[in-house]
Protein backbone atom coordinates (compact mmCIF):
# COMPACT_ATOMS: atom_id res chain seq x y z
CA UNK A 1 0.00 0.00 0.00
CA UNK A 2 1.30 3.56 -1.15
CA UNK A 3 1.82 5.84 2.24
CA UNK A 4 3.28 9.35 2.25
CA UNK A 5 3.56 10.18 6.00
CA UNK A 6 4.38 13.69 7.58
CA UNK A 7 5.50 14.47 10.53
CA UNK A 8 3.37 16.47 13.13
CA UNK A 9 2.02 19.80 14.03
CA UNK A 10 4.53 22.70 14.40
CA UNK A 11 3.76 25.84 16.51
CA UNK A 12 6.38 28.67 16.19
CA UNK A 13 7.66 31.95 16.54
CA UNK A 14 8.52 34.31 13.94
CA UNK A 15 11.91 34.27 12.91
CA UNK A 16 12.53 30.23 13.85
CA UNK A 17 13.62 27.75 11.37
CA UNK A 18 12.10 24.48 10.67
CA UNK A 19 11.65 21.30 8.59
CA UNK A 20 8.40 19.30 8.30
CA UNK A 21 8.90 15.70 6.73
CA UNK A 22 7.45 13.11 4.39
CA UNK A 23 8.18 9.58 4.28
CA UNK A 24 7.02 7.20 1.21
CA UNK A 25 6.24 3.84 1.67
CA UNK A 26 5.34 0.74 -0.80
CA UNK A 27 6.36 2.34 -4.05
CA UNK A 28 9.57 3.10 -6.00
CA UNK A 29 10.23 6.51 -3.92
CA UNK A 30 13.26 7.19 -6.27
CA UNK A 31 11.01 7.06 -9.18
CA UNK A 32 7.92 9.64 -8.46
CA UNK A 33 7.90 13.12 -7.82
CA UNK A 34 7.27 14.53 -4.64
CA UNK A 35 5.60 18.07 -4.81
CA UNK A 36 4.89 20.20 -1.45
CA UNK A 37 1.51 22.14 -1.84
CA UNK A 38 0.33 24.77 0.60
CA UNK A 39 -2.93 25.69 2.23
CA UNK A 40 -3.99 28.78 3.99
CA UNK A 41 -7.25 28.37 5.95
CA UNK A 42 -9.87 28.74 3.76
CA UNK A 43 -8.06 28.69 0.93
CA UNK A 44 -7.45 26.95 -2.42
CA UNK A 45 -3.64 25.15 -3.51
CA UNK A 46 -0.64 25.97 -4.31
CA UNK A 47 2.18 24.35 -5.44
CA UNK A 48 5.25 25.29 -4.08
CA UNK A 49 7.53 22.75 -5.40
CA UNK A 50 8.87 19.76 -6.13
CA UNK A 51 11.78 17.25 -6.42
CA UNK A 52 12.92 13.60 -7.69
CA UNK A 53 14.14 12.08 -5.41
CA UNK A 54 15.79 9.91 -8.22
CA UNK A 55 18.49 12.69 -8.46
CA UNK A 56 17.40 15.28 -6.07
CA UNK A 57 16.58 17.81 -9.37
CA UNK A 58 14.06 20.15 -7.49
CA UNK A 59 11.61 22.98 -8.97
CA UNK A 60 10.38 25.94 -7.56
CA UNK A 61 7.43 27.99 -7.87
CA UNK A 62 8.50 31.52 -8.14
CA UNK A 63 6.02 32.43 -5.11
CA UNK A 64 8.17 30.32 -3.17
CA UNK A 65 11.75 30.63 -4.71
CA UNK A 66 14.33 31.42 -2.05
CA UNK A 67 11.65 31.36 0.88
CA UNK A 68 12.22 27.54 1.06
CA UNK A 69 14.62 24.40 0.51
CA UNK A 70 13.06 21.26 -0.69
CA UNK A 71 14.97 18.56 0.20
CA UNK A 72 15.39 14.67 -0.05
CA UNK A 73 17.25 11.85 1.54
CA UNK A 74 16.91 8.40 -0.57
CA UNK A 75 18.03 5.83 2.50
CA UNK A 76 15.75 6.95 4.60
CA UNK A 77 12.71 7.63 1.76
CA UNK A 78 11.87 10.84 2.95
CA UNK A 79 11.41 14.72 1.74
CA UNK A 80 11.88 17.70 3.55
CA UNK A 81 10.15 21.15 3.09
CA UNK A 82 12.74 23.58 5.45
CA UNK A 83 12.06 27.54 6.37
CA UNK A 84 15.10 29.52 7.34
CA UNK A 85 12.83 32.15 9.65
CA UNK A 86 9.33 31.62 9.73
CA UNK A 87 6.62 34.41 9.33
CA UNK A 88 3.28 34.81 10.61
CA UNK A 89 2.20 34.44 6.99
CA UNK A 90 3.53 30.73 6.70
CA UNK A 91 0.56 29.54 9.37
CA UNK A 92 -1.21 27.06 6.77
CA UNK A 93 -1.53 23.58 6.09
CA UNK A 94 1.42 21.92 3.94
CA UNK A 95 0.77 18.50 1.79
CA UNK A 96 3.26 15.86 0.26
CA UNK A 97 1.87 14.72 -2.59
CA UNK A 98 3.04 11.92 -5.17
CA UNK A 99 3.44 13.34 -9.09
CA UNK A 100 3.03 14.72 -10.93
CA UNK A 101 -0.28 13.16 -11.83
CA UNK A 102 -1.15 13.55 -8.17
CA UNK A 103 -2.43 10.01 -7.31
CA UNK A 104 -1.18 9.72 -3.26
CA UNK A 105 -1.11 12.93 -0.66
CA UNK A 106 0.51 12.48 2.44
CA UNK A 107 -2.21 13.79 5.75
CA UNK A 108 -1.01 16.98 6.06
CA UNK A 109 1.25 18.68 8.67
CA UNK A 110 -0.32 22.09 10.42
CA UNK A 111 2.13 24.96 10.65
CA UNK A 112 1.43 27.63 13.27
CA UNK A 113 3.76 30.66 13.35
CA UNK A 114 2.29 33.07 16.11
CA UNK A 115 4.44 35.33 18.69
CA UNK B 1 3.07 29.64 -16.69
CA UNK B 2 -0.84 27.93 -17.28
CA UNK B 3 -3.64 29.29 -15.09
CA UNK B 4 -6.53 27.35 -14.32
CA UNK B 5 -10.00 29.46 -14.09
CA UNK B 6 -13.08 27.40 -12.44
CA UNK B 7 -16.45 28.18 -12.40
CA UNK B 8 -18.58 28.54 -10.50
CA UNK B 9 -17.09 29.35 -7.02
CA UNK B 10 -20.17 27.84 -5.41
CA UNK B 11 -22.91 25.63 -6.29
CA UNK B 12 -25.67 25.40 -4.32
CA UNK B 13 -27.20 22.16 -5.19
CA UNK B 14 -30.25 19.66 -3.50
CA UNK B 15 -29.19 15.72 -2.70
CA UNK B 16 -30.04 13.86 -6.33
CA UNK B 17 -29.42 17.10 -8.43
CA UNK B 18 -26.92 16.89 -11.20
CA UNK B 19 -23.49 18.70 -10.78
CA UNK B 20 -21.74 20.50 -13.53
CA UNK B 21 -18.58 22.31 -12.54
CA UNK B 22 -16.27 23.97 -15.23
CA UNK B 23 -12.03 24.21 -16.03
CA UNK B 24 -10.69 26.78 -18.04
CA UNK B 25 -6.71 26.44 -18.75
CA UNK B 26 -5.05 29.55 -20.21
CA UNK B 27 -3.46 27.71 -22.89
CA UNK B 28 -4.07 23.79 -24.02
CA UNK B 29 -3.35 21.20 -21.63
CA UNK B 30 -4.32 18.74 -23.98
CA UNK B 31 -6.13 16.21 -21.74
CA UNK B 32 -3.51 16.30 -18.58
CA UNK B 33 -6.28 17.12 -16.22
CA UNK B 34 -7.27 16.12 -12.62
CA UNK B 35 -9.64 16.97 -10.60
CA UNK B 36 -9.63 16.55 -6.82
CA UNK B 37 -12.38 16.63 -4.11
CA UNK B 38 -11.37 17.92 -1.08
CA UNK B 39 -13.26 17.57 2.82
CA UNK B 40 -12.97 19.33 5.56
CA UNK B 41 -10.41 18.41 7.63
CA UNK B 42 -9.28 16.08 4.93
CA UNK B 43 -6.60 15.59 2.40
CA UNK B 44 -7.56 16.04 -1.51
CA UNK B 45 -8.69 12.95 -3.32
CA UNK B 46 -7.92 12.13 -6.96
CA UNK B 47 -11.39 11.67 -8.92
CA UNK B 48 -10.59 12.04 -11.98
CA UNK B 49 -7.28 11.87 -14.33
CA UNK B 50 -6.29 12.60 -18.08
CA UNK B 51 -9.76 14.71 -17.92
CA UNK B 52 -12.09 11.43 -18.56
CA UNK B 53 -10.80 8.26 -16.33
CA UNK B 54 -12.03 7.45 -12.93
CA UNK B 55 -9.45 6.71 -10.23
CA UNK B 56 -9.70 3.79 -8.43
CA UNK B 57 -12.66 3.55 -6.27
CA UNK B 58 -14.67 6.25 -7.52
CA UNK B 59 -18.31 5.92 -7.83
CA UNK B 60 -19.59 5.81 -11.46
CA UNK B 61 -21.54 9.11 -10.81
CA UNK B 62 -18.80 11.30 -11.19
CA UNK B 63 -17.50 11.45 -15.08
CA UNK B 64 -15.09 13.88 -16.62
CA UNK B 65 -14.91 15.43 -19.82
CA UNK B 66 -12.89 18.18 -22.13
CA UNK B 67 -9.20 18.57 -23.73
CA UNK B 68 -7.36 21.83 -24.65
CA UNK B 69 -8.52 24.36 -22.54
CA UNK B 70 -12.49 23.66 -21.87
CA UNK B 71 -13.12 20.56 -19.03
CA UNK B 72 -16.03 19.78 -16.98
CA UNK B 73 -16.61 17.31 -14.46
CA UNK B 74 -20.34 16.17 -13.62
CA UNK B 75 -22.26 14.37 -10.77
CA UNK B 76 -24.84 13.08 -11.77
CA UNK B 77 -26.93 13.26 -9.12
CA UNK B 78 -25.23 14.02 -5.88
CA UNK B 79 -24.64 11.86 -2.34
CA UNK B 80 -24.70 13.48 0.84
CA UNK B 81 -21.11 12.52 0.82
CA UNK B 82 -20.15 15.15 -2.23
CA UNK B 83 -20.24 17.84 -0.61
CA UNK B 84 -17.02 19.43 -0.64
CA UNK B 85 -14.63 21.63 -2.57
CA UNK B 86 -13.48 20.49 -6.00
CA UNK B 87 -10.02 21.31 -7.51
CA UNK B 88 -8.65 21.02 -11.39
CA UNK B 89 -4.66 20.37 -11.57
CA UNK B 90 -3.11 20.33 -14.83
CA UNK B 91 0.03 18.40 -15.68
CA UNK B 92 0.63 19.18 -19.33
CA UNK B 93 3.18 21.94 -18.78
CA UNK B 94 4.84 22.17 -15.76
CA UNK B 95 6.75 23.08 -13.40
CA UNK B 96 4.20 24.32 -12.07
CA UNK B 97 1.48 21.75 -11.23
CA UNK B 98 -1.41 24.07 -11.56
CA UNK B 99 -4.17 24.32 -9.55
CA UNK B 100 -7.47 25.80 -9.97
CA UNK B 101 -8.83 28.18 -7.67
CA UNK B 102 -11.94 25.19 -6.38
CA UNK B 103 -15.18 25.17 -6.75
CA UNK B 104 -17.61 24.45 -3.65
CA UNK B 105 -20.78 22.07 -3.96
CA UNK B 106 -22.45 23.06 -0.91
CA UNK B 107 -26.23 21.76 0.09
CA UNK B 108 -28.97 24.26 -0.88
Amino acid sequence: EVQLVQSGAEVKKPGESLKISCTGSGYSFTTYYIAWVRQVPGKGLEWMGNIYPGDSDTRYSPTFQGQVTISADKSFKTVYLQWRSLKASDTAMYYCARGPLIDYWGQGTLVIVSS
Amino acid sequence: EIVLTQSPATLSLSPGERATLSCRASQSVSRDLAWYQQKPGQAPRLLIYDASNRATGIPARFSGSGSGTDFTLTISSLEPEDFAVYYCQQRSNWPPWTFGQGTKVEIK
